[in-house]
């Protein structure tokens, strides 16, 4: 849609299993995100990335692990999650951190069960 | 801690007529954004209005700002079915979080045929 891609789409998970959110952009921006949304809450931002840098975190959880290999792509690793945990998960990029416009792909809808 | 609030929470209206939202927000900024969220997807970037501009416009899109009164509205003229979607007003988050946008908890605008 907008040069950002997420996969997967949509995640089930059980709250003892590993998996992984992937993200790409193909912008070629500098700066990366990952957002949380959940019902009846304002986006919330997790992780900040600049040049494969993490810059912000964002008292995340450390069952939330993040990993940026490249400028190109963002991985969001989670592993013993909790029901509370299932959410919208956003990726977006932007030119560099201080950048106004952010780019989002179409996030991974996540159901821990 | 949240920073722009939107009103109304979610209006409702038929296709051809005007919608207008309005985001407050707290404390000073030097420019303000408007995204678009299409149920369940990402966020799409809409309009960016500088602290130092009254009024923006952008195809069927205006946008006002007020940095006296704290508040921006955004007027969708003519609307469509296509409008349907949740509008977030976006500040940064300022002091030390470069680069960190703040959104709010949006207005979910529905239009119908």
């Amino acid at each position: 849609e907008t040069g950002v891609t997420q996969t997967p789409r949509h995640l089930v998970m059980g709250m003892t299993n590993k998996k992984s959110l992937k993200c790409e952009q193909h912008l070629g921006h500098n700066a990366m995100y990952w957002y949380k949304q959940s019902a009846k809450k304002p986006l919330e931002l997790m992780f900040v990335y600049s040049l494969e840098e993490r810059v912000e975190n964002n008292s995340v959880p450390s069952r939330f692990s993040p990993e940026c290999p490249n400028s190109s792509h963002l991985f969001l690793h989670l592993h013993t999650l909790q029901p509370e945990d299932s959410a919208l998960y956003l990726c977006a990029s932007s030119q560099d951190r201080g950048a106004l416009e952010q780019y989002f792909g179409p996030g991974t809808r996540l159901t821990v069960t | 801690s949240q920073q722009g609030e939107e009103d109304p929470q979610a209006l409702s209206i038929q296709e051809g007529e005007n919608a207008t939202m309005n985001c407050s927000y707290k404390t000073s900024i030097n420019n303000l954004q408007w995204y678009r969220q299409n149920s369940g997807r990402g966020l799409v970037h809409l309009i960016l209005i500088r602290s130092n501009e009254r009024e923006k416009h952008s195809g069927r899109l205006r946008v006002t700002l007020d940095t006296s009164k704290k508040s921006s509205s955004l007027l969708i003229t003519a609307s469509r079915a296509a409008d349907t979607a949740s509008y977030f007003c976006v500040s940064p988050a300022g002091g030390t979080s470069y680069g960190k946008l703040t959104f709010g908890q949006g207005t979910i605008l529905t239009v119908h045929p």
